[in-house]
């Protein structure tokens, strides 16, 4: 199956900028979601579509799409954002499942 | 649409895990469902989805192990993964998924692999 490529981990300054990004060649033709994961949860789905947010997601949440790879953006970081990111999108072409990314562990400071 | 898991915990290995998840509060009718897991520690690994119609597409990584069906009169559908090992430890949760993505999950059941 195909793969999809996020660093282990990043961290941000409270109410700073972060981008976390998300590489796979099927990202070419299909778009990515994705996922917040706090210690002990469920994930939630947090953008989808490229850059759609479901009902009661924040705005400063957005994503974005080019070429190969896949960006979620939070703008102005906040305590509760800390938490696990895993991108998704459609394996292999023609396959029509599904692969997760490795996963970004994000640090609010 | 709430989602449950349901399901043994400890399994000894070559056993067949048999998985439950209850959807609450809406229809099945026109939604893909799918099974997830997370092993301690890891990452998810996506294991296949069912629609409501009974069509199914699986990881072909668990392929010739995995099963999904549905009984959406029960408002249902479970998994079963044959000859568990203890590579198959992990927590599990159905979901619901549309174009926009997994929009819906359950809180997961946790299965543990051990003799």
């Amino acid at each position: 199956s195909s793969e999809l490529t996020q660093d282990p981990a990043v961290s941000v300054a409270l109410g700073q900028t972060v981008k976390i990004t998300c590489q796979g060649v099927t990202l070419r033709s299909y778009s990515a979601s994705w996922y917040q994961q706090k210690p002990g949860q469920a994930p939630t789905l947090v953008i989808y579509g490229h850059n759609n947010r479901p009902s009661g997601i924040p705005d400063r949440f957005s994503g974005s799409n080019s070429g190969n790879t896949a960006s979620l953006t939070i703008s102005g970081a906040q305590a509760e954002d800390e938490a696990d990111y895993y991108c998704c999108s459609r394996d292999k072409a023609g396959n029509h499942g599904y692969v997760f990314g490795s996963g970004t562990k994000v640090t609010v400071l | 649409v709430q989602l449950q898991e349901s399901g043994p915990g400890l399994l000894k290995p070559s056993e067949t895990l048999s998985l439950t998840c209850t959807v609450s509060d809406d229809s099945m009718t026109n939604y893909y469902w799918s099974w997830i897991r997370q092993p301690p520690g890891k990452g998810l690994e996506w294991i296949g989805y069912i629609y409501y119609t009974g069509s199914t597409n699986y990881n072909p990584s668990l392929n010739s192990r995995v099963t999904i069906f549905i009984d959406t009169s029960k408002n249902q559908f479970f998994l079963n993964v044959t000859s568990v090992t203890a590579a198959d430890a992990a927590l599990y949760y159905c979901a619901r998924h549309t174009s926009s993505g997994f929009d819906t999950w359950g809180q997961g059941t946790l299965v543990a692999v051990s003799s």
